[in-house]
């Protein structure tokens, strides 16, 4: 099994900040990566595939990057509905989800 | 607009039978393969269950396999999650999700909670 590991667990960040959230592969999974967004109670949401690629809808100031076993999902500047819990997901050799960072409001 | 809807969690003992099914709209769903996945506060986001678009290929992990059984129907739209022998460990909140070609998942649903207990 691939394991996906996320950090922080937790990162507190003011509104109009920046945010750089950390995934790491334990093996090479090319680009086969995606994040998701989830809000309490919701299901979870594309915002990047193909390590870099955003889905229809996000905003650019979301913008992945990384290949093989290390990810990086950056929030250029946080907007009061981008605090949420961030996963990460590798889709190369079957799937599974990071733990999860939780971006909170400072 | 594409949406999906899971149904028929709830409370079920150990070692009962449950099955869960996912309504899809908005979208052509005989085209795509679907997930289960669930999630629980401890073990986080864990994939379930994949089939292939025409219904003929089905994937499970280790953790159900022998237990679970993904179905759906392509007239009705409809994707099936028939969960028998449950056990405690089995509880989590349920969601179905569309795939795309490649593999990844775009579109879930809100969810389905299963709570296993005596």
């Amino acid at each position: 099994e691939i394991v996906m590991t996320q950090s922080p667990a937790t990162l507190s960040v003011s509104p109009g900040e920046r945010a750089t959230l950390s995934c790491r592969a334990s093996q090479s999974i090319s680009s086969k990566l995606a994040w998701y967004q989830q809000k309490p109670g919701q299901a979870p949401r594309l915002l990047i595939y193909g390590a870099s690629t955003r889905a229809t809808g996000v905003p650019a100031r979301f913008s992945g990057s990384g290949s093989g076993t290390e990810f990086t999902l950056t929030i250029s500047s946080l907007q009061s509905e981008d605090f949420a819990v961030y996963y990460c997901q590798q889709y190369n050799y079957w799937w599974t989800f990071g733990q999860g960072t939780k971006v909170e409001i400072k | 607009q594409v949406q999906l809807v899971e149904s028929g969690g709830g409370v079920v003992q150990p070692g009962r039978s449950l099955r869960l099914s996912c309504a899809a709209s908005g979208f052509t769903f005989s085209a795509y393969a679907m997930y289960w996945v669930r999630q629980t506060p401890g073990r986080g986001l864990e994939w379930v269950a994949v089939i292939s678009f025409d219904g003929l290929n089905k994937y499970y992990a280790d953790s159900v396999k022998g237990r679970f059984t993904i179905s759906r129907d392509n007239s009705k739209n409809t994707l099936y999650l028939q969960m028998d022998s449950q056990r405690p460990e089995d509880t989590a909140v349920y969601y179905c999700a569309r795939e795309q070609p490649d593999k990844y998942m775009d579109v879930w649903g809100r969810g389905t909670p299963v709570t296993v207990s005596s």
